[in-house]
Protein backbone atom coordinates (compact mmCIF):
# COMPACT_ATOMS: atom_id res chain seq x y z
CA UNK A 1 0.00 0.00 0.00
CA UNK A 2 0.87 3.34 0.14
CA UNK A 3 3.42 4.63 2.65
CA UNK A 4 2.90 7.56 4.76
CA UNK A 5 6.07 8.85 6.61
CA UNK A 6 6.94 10.33 10.30
CA UNK A 7 9.63 12.66 11.36
CA UNK A 8 10.85 12.45 14.18
CA UNK A 9 9.48 9.16 15.41
CA UNK A 10 10.29 10.17 18.87
CA UNK A 11 10.91 13.31 20.23
CA UNK A 12 12.06 14.78 24.02
CA UNK A 13 11.93 18.31 24.92
CA UNK A 14 11.77 21.00 27.58
CA UNK A 15 8.89 22.47 28.81
CA UNK A 16 8.03 25.71 27.00
CA UNK A 17 10.24 24.87 23.53
CA UNK A 18 8.46 24.39 20.02
CA UNK A 19 8.48 20.54 18.32
CA UNK A 20 8.29 20.33 14.77
CA UNK A 21 6.54 16.82 13.15
CA UNK A 22 6.78 16.04 9.48
CA UNK A 23 4.26 14.07 7.46
CA UNK A 24 5.20 12.99 4.24
CA UNK A 25 3.47 10.78 1.86
CA UNK A 26 5.97 8.91 -0.18
CA UNK A 27 4.44 7.41 -3.31
CA UNK A 28 1.38 9.38 -3.49
CA UNK A 29 -0.09 13.28 -3.64
CA UNK A 30 -2.15 14.27 -0.58
CA UNK A 31 -4.34 17.14 -1.15
CA UNK A 32 -5.72 16.14 2.34
CA UNK A 33 -3.82 15.40 5.48
CA UNK A 34 -5.71 14.61 9.38
CA UNK A 35 -3.44 15.03 12.65
CA UNK A 36 -4.71 12.91 15.60
CA UNK A 37 -3.34 12.35 19.14
CA UNK A 38 -3.17 9.72 21.18
CA UNK A 39 -2.89 9.44 24.80
CA UNK A 40 -1.91 6.09 26.46
CA UNK A 41 -4.51 3.19 26.69
CA UNK A 42 -6.95 5.67 24.56
CA UNK A 43 -7.73 5.65 21.12
CA UNK A 44 -7.11 8.52 18.22
CA UNK A 45 -8.64 11.75 18.40
CA UNK A 46 -8.55 14.25 15.31
CA UNK A 47 -6.68 17.04 15.91
CA UNK A 48 -7.35 18.67 12.47
CA UNK A 49 -7.75 18.48 8.77
CA UNK A 50 -4.87 19.11 7.01
CA UNK A 51 -5.55 21.15 3.37
CA UNK A 52 -2.75 21.77 0.77
CA UNK A 53 -2.52 25.69 0.21
CA UNK A 54 -5.14 26.75 2.49
CA UNK A 55 -5.66 26.90 6.24
CA UNK A 56 -5.94 23.93 8.48
CA UNK A 57 -9.04 23.03 9.96
CA UNK A 58 -9.27 22.63 13.68
CA UNK A 59 -11.32 20.66 15.98
CA UNK A 60 -13.21 21.79 18.62
CA UNK A 61 -11.04 22.58 21.68
CA UNK A 62 -7.76 22.26 19.67
CA UNK A 63 -5.63 25.81 20.07
CA UNK A 64 -4.89 26.80 16.02
CA UNK A 65 -2.07 28.94 18.11
CA UNK A 66 -0.63 26.01 19.61
CA UNK A 67 -0.81 23.13 17.10
CA UNK A 68 0.26 25.40 13.97
CA UNK A 69 -0.06 22.97 11.04
CA UNK A 70 1.30 23.79 7.56
CA UNK A 71 0.39 22.00 4.52
CA UNK A 72 2.79 23.86 1.64
CA UNK A 73 2.73 21.02 -0.49
CA UNK A 74 0.78 17.95 -2.05
CA UNK A 75 3.44 15.64 -0.07
CA UNK A 76 4.29 17.04 2.81
CA UNK A 77 1.97 18.86 5.84
CA UNK A 78 3.94 19.86 9.77
CA UNK A 79 2.94 20.24 12.93
CA UNK A 80 4.56 22.68 15.06
CA UNK A 81 3.53 22.34 19.00
CA UNK A 82 4.16 25.14 20.53
CA UNK A 83 5.91 26.16 24.34
CA UNK A 84 5.24 22.77 24.63
CA UNK A 85 3.77 21.80 28.12
CA UNK A 86 4.16 18.09 29.61
CA UNK A 87 0.48 17.86 29.26
CA UNK A 88 1.02 17.90 25.55
CA UNK A 89 3.38 14.51 25.59
CA UNK A 90 1.28 12.38 23.64
CA UNK A 91 1.38 10.17 20.16
CA UNK A 92 1.13 12.19 17.43
CA UNK A 93 -0.15 10.50 14.14
CA UNK A 94 -0.59 11.95 10.81
CA UNK A 95 -2.90 10.34 7.96
CA UNK A 96 -3.14 11.13 4.13
CA UNK A 97 -5.60 10.67 1.69
CA UNK A 98 -4.59 9.30 -1.63
CA UNK A 99 -5.44 11.79 -4.74
CA UNK A 100 -3.39 9.72 -7.01
CA UNK A 101 -2.25 6.76 -7.99
CA UNK A 102 -2.77 3.18 -6.51
CA UNK A 103 -5.35 3.49 -3.21
CA UNK A 104 -6.60 6.86 -4.64
CA UNK A 105 -9.82 7.97 -2.13
CA UNK A 106 -7.83 5.94 0.56
CA UNK A 107 -6.46 6.83 4.02
CA UNK A 108 -2.89 5.62 4.54
CA UNK A 109 -1.22 6.49 8.52
CA UNK A 110 1.89 7.18 9.65
CA UNK A 111 4.01 5.29 11.84
CA UNK A 112 3.58 8.32 14.69
CA UNK A 113 5.35 11.03 16.45
CA UNK A 114 5.79 10.26 20.22
CA UNK A 115 6.80 13.35 22.28
CA UNK A 116 7.94 13.47 25.73
CA UNK A 117 8.16 16.96 27.19
CA UNK A 118 9.78 17.54 30.09
CA UNK B 1 -20.33 8.35 10.21
CA UNK B 2 -22.73 5.67 12.23
CA UNK B 3 -21.44 4.86 15.61
CA UNK B 4 -19.92 1.61 16.27
CA UNK B 5 -19.61 -1.51 18.85
CA UNK B 6 -17.15 -3.44 19.39
CA UNK B 7 -16.24 -5.84 23.07
CA UNK B 8 -13.19 -4.02 24.34
CA UNK B 9 -11.24 -7.09 24.16
CA UNK B 10 -10.61 -10.73 22.80
CA UNK B 11 -8.57 -13.40 23.15
CA UNK B 12 -7.24 -16.24 20.84
CA UNK B 13 -5.13 -19.22 20.47
CA UNK B 14 -1.95 -18.93 18.09
CA UNK B 15 -3.07 -20.69 14.45
CA UNK B 16 -6.80 -20.44 15.17
CA UNK B 17 -9.43 -18.26 13.69
CA UNK B 18 -9.94 -14.62 15.28
CA UNK B 19 -13.19 -13.85 14.43
CA UNK B 20 -13.90 -9.69 15.38
CA UNK B 21 -17.39 -8.50 15.65
CA UNK B 22 -19.16 -5.08 15.67
CA UNK B 23 -22.10 -3.37 15.24
CA UNK B 24 -23.30 -0.63 13.50
CA UNK B 25 -26.85 -0.75 13.47
CA UNK B 26 -27.21 2.97 12.47
CA UNK B 27 -25.28 2.22 9.22
CA UNK B 28 -26.57 4.40 6.40
CA UNK B 29 -26.73 3.22 2.66
CA UNK B 30 -23.77 4.96 1.24
CA UNK B 31 -21.37 4.05 3.94
CA UNK B 32 -18.59 1.65 4.00
CA UNK B 33 -17.01 -0.85 6.81
CA UNK B 34 -13.84 -0.11 7.23
CA UNK B 35 -11.04 -2.65 9.58
CA UNK B 36 -7.81 -0.84 11.04
CA UNK B 37 -5.87 -2.18 13.24
CA UNK B 38 -3.11 -0.83 15.59
CA UNK B 39 0.09 -2.49 16.89
CA UNK B 40 1.12 -0.98 19.92
CA UNK B 41 3.12 2.29 19.44
CA UNK B 42 2.51 1.92 16.08
CA UNK B 43 -0.03 4.00 13.61
CA UNK B 44 -3.09 2.29 12.25
CA UNK B 45 -2.66 -0.31 9.42
CA UNK B 46 -5.44 -0.53 6.96
CA UNK B 47 -6.84 -4.28 7.01
CA UNK B 48 -9.62 -4.22 4.56
CA UNK B 49 -13.53 -2.35 3.53
CA UNK B 50 -16.68 -3.58 2.21
CA UNK B 51 -20.16 -1.67 1.44
CA UNK B 52 -22.83 -5.08 1.36
CA UNK B 53 -20.84 -8.13 0.22
CA UNK B 54 -18.39 -10.05 2.10
CA UNK B 55 -14.64 -9.33 1.19
CA UNK B 56 -11.28 -10.77 1.45
CA UNK B 57 -8.05 -10.17 0.76
CA UNK B 58 -4.57 -11.66 1.79
CA UNK B 59 -4.91 -9.97 5.55
CA UNK B 60 -8.11 -11.11 6.23
CA UNK B 61 -11.81 -12.36 5.59
CA UNK B 62 -14.82 -9.27 6.43
CA UNK B 63 -18.40 -10.52 6.92
CA UNK B 64 -21.30 -8.18 6.29
CA UNK B 65 -24.39 -9.08 7.39
CA UNK B 66 -27.51 -8.91 4.82
CA UNK B 67 -29.53 -5.76 6.86
CA UNK B 68 -25.67 -4.54 7.15
CA UNK B 69 -26.47 -4.01 10.91
CA UNK B 70 -23.48 -6.03 11.59
CA UNK B 71 -20.11 -7.49 10.73
CA UNK B 72 -17.63 -9.62 11.45
CA UNK B 73 -13.79 -9.43 10.62
CA UNK B 74 -11.61 -12.48 10.30
CA UNK B 75 -8.10 -13.40 10.72
CA UNK B 76 -8.17 -16.75 9.60
CA UNK B 77 -4.67 -18.24 11.38
CA UNK B 78 -3.66 -15.56 14.01
CA UNK B 79 -0.14 -15.51 14.88
CA UNK B 80 1.24 -13.68 17.94
CA UNK B 81 2.42 -10.72 15.19
CA UNK B 82 -1.48 -10.16 15.09
CA UNK B 83 -1.77 -8.86 18.59
CA UNK B 84 -3.74 -5.54 18.31
CA UNK B 85 -5.95 -3.17 18.99
CA UNK B 86 -8.88 -3.56 15.83
CA UNK B 87 -10.92 -0.66 15.17
CA UNK B 88 -14.50 -0.76 13.24
CA UNK B 89 -15.05 2.03 11.85
CA UNK B 90 -18.62 3.22 9.44
CA UNK B 91 -17.60 6.04 7.17
CA UNK B 92 -18.76 7.15 3.75
CA UNK B 93 -17.54 6.20 0.54
CA UNK B 94 -13.73 6.34 -0.18
CA UNK B 95 -13.76 9.31 -2.11
CA UNK B 96 -15.07 11.35 0.59
CA UNK B 97 -12.30 13.91 2.04
CA UNK B 98 -13.67 13.09 5.52
CA UNK B 99 -11.62 11.52 8.19
CA UNK B 100 -11.93 8.37 10.42
CA UNK B 101 -13.55 8.38 13.47
CA UNK B 102 -12.05 5.96 15.52
CA UNK B 103 -13.94 4.05 18.48
CA UNK B 104 -12.65 2.43 21.10
CA UNK B 105 -11.37 -1.04 18.96
CA UNK B 106 -10.76 -4.39 20.13
CA UNK B 107 -7.60 -5.31 22.03
CA UNK B 108 -6.97 -8.66 20.26
CA UNK B 109 -4.22 -10.99 22.09
CA UNK B 110 -3.06 -13.91 20.20
CA UNK B 111 -1.96 -16.24 22.64
CA UNK B 112 0.68 -18.96 22.31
Amino acid sequence: GAVVSQHPSWVICKSGTSVKIECRSLDFQATTMFWYRQFPKQSLMLMATSNEGSKATYEQGVEKDKFLINHASLTLSTLTVTSAHPEDSSFYICSARATSGRGTGELFFGEGSRLTVL
Amino acid sequence: DAKTTQPPSMDCAEGRAANLPCNHSTISGNEYVYWYRQIHSQGPQYIIHGLKNNETNEMASLIITEDRKSSTLILPHATLRDTAVYYCIVRVSSGSARQLTFGSGTQLTVLP
